[in-house]
């Protein structure tokens, strides 16, 4: 069974500084992969970023980097110099990367970012 | 490019009616899917496809069907609805075509529909 694990519920930080969202996962497949979404309070779902569970480099896609340690399971979240417009809820998901269930996404409760002037 | 597209986006229902949910996109992907997500949850997979004719479980499949006779569409059936069911509902789809660590594919969402059932 997969699991993913996000424990802050809630977070904060001020414009311009960087911030670190947790996430930790759970699974017995040996290739999987590791999304974070943002969801702002319209709604939508938007990718942010994706990790490989065999590259060997950690993601970034402009502000966003994950930092992935695949012993210590975790895939966290940096996002660097924030922004007002950063402010809305984050899910780490996870997705066996085999077969049929490919795309299958696993989510976290999520964590609410708020950024302050 | 219209992508994911939802229909509709606000419903309001009530206990035992029955609706259906319309989801289309239009990027020809095999693989679509169906989550729904409850107030301070993460989704959760209520079905999904990996091609047309060809529909599975997902997590949380009970009081809901669904069927794929085209590429393009994935319809989600609501019977008897429940107030249980009042959640948001998420579309979404992708290529399917490999594994993503080697074609790097990516799942597209829909926007979303509100769903409330009183």
């Amino acid at each position: 069974a997969q699991k993913i694990t996000q424990t802050q519920p809630g977070m904060f930080v001020q414009e311009k500084e960087a911030v670190t969202l947790d996430c930790t996962y759970d699974t017995s497949d040996q290739s999987y992969g590791l999304f974070w979404y943002k969801q702002p309070s319209s709604g939508e779902m938007i990718f942010l970023i994706y990790q490989g569970s065999y590259d060997e480099q950690n993601a970034t896609e402009g502000r966003y980097s994950l930092n992935f340690q695949k012993a210590r399971k975790s895939a966290n979240l940096v996002i660097s110099a924030s922004q007002l417009g950063d402010s809305a809820m984050y899910f780490c998901a996870m997705s066996p990367d085999r077969g049929s269930t490919l795309g299958r996404l696993y989510f976290g409760r999520g964590t609410q970012l708020t950024v302050w002037p | 490019n219209a992508g994911v597209t939802q229909t509709p986006k606000f419903r309001i229902l009530k206990i035992g009616q029955s609706m259906t949910l319309q989801c289309a996109q239009d990027m020809n992907h095999n693989y679509m899917y169906w989550y729904r997500q409850d107030p301070g949850m993460g989704l959760k997979l209520i079905y999904y496809s990996v091609g047309a004719g060809i529909t599975d479980k997902g997590e949380v499949p009970n009081g809901y069907n669904v069927s794929r006779s085209t590429t393009e569409d994935f319809p989600l059936r609501l019977e008897l609805a429940a107030p249980s069911q009042t959640s948001v509902y998420f579309c979404a789809s992708s290529p399917g075509t490999g594994p993503f660590i080697v074609t790097g594919n990516t799942i597209y969402f829909g926007e979303g529909s509100w769903l409330t059932v009183v």
